[in-house]
């Protein structure tokens, strides 16, 4: 069953521009991850945000998370043509293992 | 460490032939994850292993599919017999948080399975 959903499902930016996408799940969480998947390759895990945790950056990376609606959405500053993949955001409850939603691919022009 | 390894990487099979996967997780992971992928259905997970027992297999299709793990350094997934439909990219992924299955995943590069 999907638990977080993407939003948009796709996304055409420009070199140097940011990139937000959002992510809304159902159930209450552990944690809410955000990974990569380049064409041909597997997810790569960018970053982790806790339920008690609003807002975490890593590098161009900037992740917020709204537990009262059930929310995140994941920021890429500065878009670089090397950005060009699918995000999905997967979230944990205690004792089960992530659930991914369907991703949203981005695609950075030059 | 070299990270998941899978193979084979590609895989070109016919109808009704068995089909098995094989992954190799990052040394001292505790927790072992198969997942399928595709367009219509996204990510799947099919099953998990929790130190070598598969603890949540209720994501396996159908009993065509089956999964083992002999010792903490080798997986398969096998599909016996294959359909057309079974076509997908399967991935594994590791993970090293004893008692938090809902930790960040490792993932291998994926096997590409095309069924004529």
């Amino acid at each position: 069953s999907q638990q977080g959903e993407e939003d948009p499902q796709a996304l055409s930016i420009q070199e140097g521009e940011n990139a937000t996408m959002n992510c809304s799940y159902k159930t209450s969480i552990n944690n809410l991850q955000w990974y990569r998947q380049n064409s041909g390759r597997g997810l790569v895990h960018l970053i982790l945000i806790r339920s008690n945790e609003r807002e975490k950056h890593s590098g161009r990376l900037r992740v917020t998370l709204d537990t009262s609606k059930k929310s995140s959405s994941l920021l890429i500053t500065a878009s670089r043509a090397a950005d060009t993949a699918s995000y999905f955001c997967a979230t944990g409850q205690a004792g089960t293992a992530l659930i991914f939603g369907k991703g949203t691919t981005l695609s950075v022009s030059s | 460490d070299a990270g998941v390894i899978q193979s084979p990487r590609h895989e070109v099979t016919e109808m009704g032939q068995e089909v098995t996967l094989r992954c190799k997780p990052i040394s001292g992971h505790d927790y072992l994850f198969w997942y399928r992928q595709t367009m219509m259905r996204g990510l799947e997970l099919l099953i998990y292993f929790n130190n070598n027992v598969p603890i949540d297999d209720s994501g396996m299709p159908e009993d065509r599919f089956s999964a083992k793990m002999p010792n903490a350094s080798f997986s398969t997934l096998k599909i016996q017999p294959s359909e057309p439909r079974d076509s997908a990219v399967y991935f594994c992924a590791s993970s090293k948080h004893p008692g938090l299955v809902e930790n960040e995943q490792f993932f291998g590069p994926g096997t590409r399975l095309t069924v004529l």
